[in-house]
């Protein structure tokens, strides 16, 4: 158990279909970041938020969005969605001692949400 | 962008056979990562090894930063070592964020 959840495990919804997917860092971490695991794309970061600021963004389509709340917990928000949006959404966090630092951490990956979208 | 290269994309051994994994990276990293991707697709953390040596177990790793790859070596392989294996490096300089290889697929025969 790497310490960082996600809720819901599974989600199966429609096309034009609206979903938010939750994660919980593990305790301490400030920096949490979004992955999504596709067939044809693989492995891809979509954006990182630290302390409640959005701190990099990766390949995320406008139609998505995330934000990270005063508890540290992040939502990342999926909307209009269509088949190509079936995945599988990892959330990680990490310590990130500071930008100014240079100094980076070992990221921690939750279990996973898997959506499907028919 | 970085380019993550992972070698052999696919891997079949016999129970109790040796392997070594290799991850080729482009730039310059400050932190590089081994995960096991299990047959449930949960990511399981196995180093996190910018640089150096480090031995957990059966496993061991090993990243030549300077030379830019890193090695990942399972040995006495079991059953449940069966799954994928991802590289991920953050460039040096740059945000945190993790860019993965396309895996290995390792397969362990009984």
């Amino acid at each position: 158990d790497s310490g960082v959840t996600q809720t819901p495990k599974h989600l199966i919804t429609a096309t034009g279909q609206r979903v938010t997917l939750r994660c919980s860092p593990r305790s301490g971490d400030l920096s949490v970041y979004w992955y999504q695991q596709s067939l044809d794309q693989g492995l891809q970061f979509l954006i990182q938020y630290y302390n409640g600021e959005e701190r990099a963004k990766g390949n995320i389509l406008e139609r998505f969005s995330a934000q990270q709340f005063p508890d540290l917990h992040s939502e990342l928000n999926l909307s209009s969605l269509e088949l190509g949006d079936s995945a599988l959404y990892f959330c990680a966090s990490s310590v990130q001692l500071g930008r100014l630092a240079g100094i980076y951490n070992e990221q921690f990956f939750g279990p996973g949400t898997r959506l499907t979208v028919l | 962008g970085i380019q993550v290269e992972q070698s052999p994309p696919d891997l079949i051994l016999q129970e109790g056979a040796n392997s070594t994994l290799r991850c080729n990276f482009s730039d310059s990293v400050n932190n590089l990562q081994w995960f096991h991707q299990n047959p449930w697709g949960q990511l399981i953390n196995l180093f996190y090894i910018p640089s150096g040596t480090k031995q957990n177990g059966r496993l061991s790793a090993t990243t030549v930063a300077t030379e830019r790859y890193s090695l990942l070596y399972i040995s006495s392989s079991q059953t449940t070592d069966s799954g994928v294996y991802f590289c991920a490096v953050a460039v040096t300089g740059a945000n945190s964020k993790l860019t993965f290889g396309k895996g290995i697929t390792l397969s362990v025969r009984p």
